[in-house]
């Protein structure tokens, strides 16, 4: 169990194009969701949290109108980077929590994106 | 500033030696911690959780937690080639409100060498 999907894998997109990534718990209820990024070489940044219903919580430095978080469901959430350009080629990674955040993450496969 | 150590590495080990990960954490209050292994290119993947003093044994992995030091460890035993990875160690903080969030280290870069 504990199982964590992203779609896509892999992205190239143009300078001021939008990209939609999909997060998935295919066999639990995520009550929250992560959203991280990782730089060549670089460790997990944490970007924002998102709870289903409920507005997403975003770390300091991350712009809240560019990358949007929706979480639709306990299954779903969805990170949208708007007008993306080169500097947001990164890897882009969800992870779930199945109780409280307190506990142990599941990450999905991640989304690699990059912009021309 | 909430923090959580490790040190880069490379470490590399033979195979069939055990390999040793060390991490440091600063936020006393921490209850939960965890090692992912994380392959290049590839997500992280959880490979231990750890939750009281003491050790916790799964397989050839052994994770170690001492709070009174803030020290947890991971020593892997009869390492092989398919070890070699990025270990992150990682601590659930408090982030304030009643949630907690997961801070990671930097990662160790193990190298298990045929």
């Amino acid at each position: 169990g504990a199982v964590v999907s992203q779609h896509p894998s892999r992205v190239i997109c143009k300078s001021g194009t939008s990209v939609k990534i999909e997060c998935r718990s295919l066999d639990f209820q995520a009550t929250t969701m992560f959203w991280y990024r990782q730089f060549p070489k670089q460790s997990l940044m944490l970007m924002a949290t998102s709870n289903e219903g409920s507005k997403a919580t975003y770390e300091q430095g991350v712009e809240k109108d560019k990358f949007l978080i929706n979480h639709a469901s306990l299954t779903l959430s969805t990170l949208t980077v708007t007008s993306a350009h080169p500097e947001d080629s990164s890897f882009y990674i969800c992870s779930a929590t199945r109780g409280s955040s307190y506990n142990e993450q599941f990450f999905g496969p991640g989304t690699r994106l990059t912009v021309l | 500033q909430k923090e959580v150590e490790q040190n880069s590495g490379p470490l590399s080990v033979p195979e069939g030696a055990i390999a040793s990960l060390n991490c440091t954490y600063s936020d006393r209050v921490s209850q939960s911690f965890f090692w992912y292994r994380q392959y290049s290119g590839k997500s992280p993947e959880l490979i231990m959780s750890i939750y009281s003093n003491g050790d916790k044994e799964d397989g050839r992995f052994t994770a170690q937690l001492n709070k009174a030091s803030q020290y947890v460890s991971l020593l892997i035993r009869d390492s092989q080639p398919s070890d070699s990875a990025t270990y992150l160690c990682a601590v659930t903080m408090d982030s304030g409100a009643g949630s907690y969030q997961l801070t990671f280290g930097k990662g160790t870069k193990l190298s298990v060498i045929p």
